[in-house]
């Protein structure tokens, strides 16, 4: 029972917003939306998380919408290293799971 | 910037060795994983700790046994390695508290003939 629905894949060209769509629309009031990526061959990376509000930090943006129904990653200035699958999920800290599961995520896919 | 390391990028070993997978981090967490990560099967959780000489059992902790002796170092153990333990294996850490941000380190990528 997946949790989030994202699309398989995107591109963007370089130096451009990438802008992630994730739809989440079972979660409960405790869960907060987190994004990773992982580029090829490499581990998981966090990227950003929240639970109401939207977010930024150096990496990228997290807009929620007031429902909190659906979130988007944005990416405000593509790069070539962004190519990536970007996963989002969603997790009550306080339910003490402490797995992380990943769906099948968004390919990312940053054009020249 | 947290940083997890991991004592090999590619292990190749033969059936019945016995294998020490290393990870350590270097941000003073208390909680650390290790998950391998198989393709259309996703990342699946083996072993976790939350403290030193703490440990507790994922989804597939079968064949494999952990040791954490010092906070910043956690070993994973495959007591007689088997072609089905073939996969990349990930390491992660993280902080006490409600934080669900877990740092990876590079993988380890195992092969068992």
């Amino acid at each position: 029972d997946a949790k989030t629905t994202q699309p398989p894949s995107m591109d963007c060209a370089e130096g451009r917003a990438a802008n992630l769509p994730c739809n989440h629309s079972t979660i409960s009031g405790n869960e907060y939306v987190y994004w990773y990526r992982q580029i090829h061959s490499q581990g998981p990376q966090y990227i950003i998380h929240g639970l109401k509000n939207n977010e930024t930090n150096e990496m990228a943006s997290l807009i929620i919408t007031e429902d909190r129904k659906s979130s988007t990653l944005i990416l405000p200035h593509a790069t070539l290293r962004d190519t990536a699958v970007y996963y989002c999920i969603v997790i009550d800290p306080n339910f003490g799971n402490e797995k992380l599961t990943f769906g099948t995520g968004t390919r990312l896919t940053i054009i020249p | 910037d947290v940083k997890v390391t991991q004592s090999s990028r590619y292990l190749v070993k033969r059936t019945g060795e016995k294998v020490f997978l290393e990870c350590v981090q270097d941000m003073d967490h208390e909680n650390m994983f290790w998950y391998r990560q198989d393709p259309g099967l996703g990342l699946r959780l083996i072993y976790f700790s939350y403290d030193v000489k703490m440990k507790e059992k994922g989804d597939i902790p079968e064949g494999y046994s952990v040791s954490r002796e010092k906070k910043e170092r956690f070993s994973l153990i495959l007591e007689s390695a088997s072609t089905n333990q073939t996969s990349m294996y990930l390491c992660a850490s993280r902080g006490a508290g409600v934080a669900y941000e877990q740092y990876f380190g590079p993988g380890t990528r195992l092969t068992v003939t």
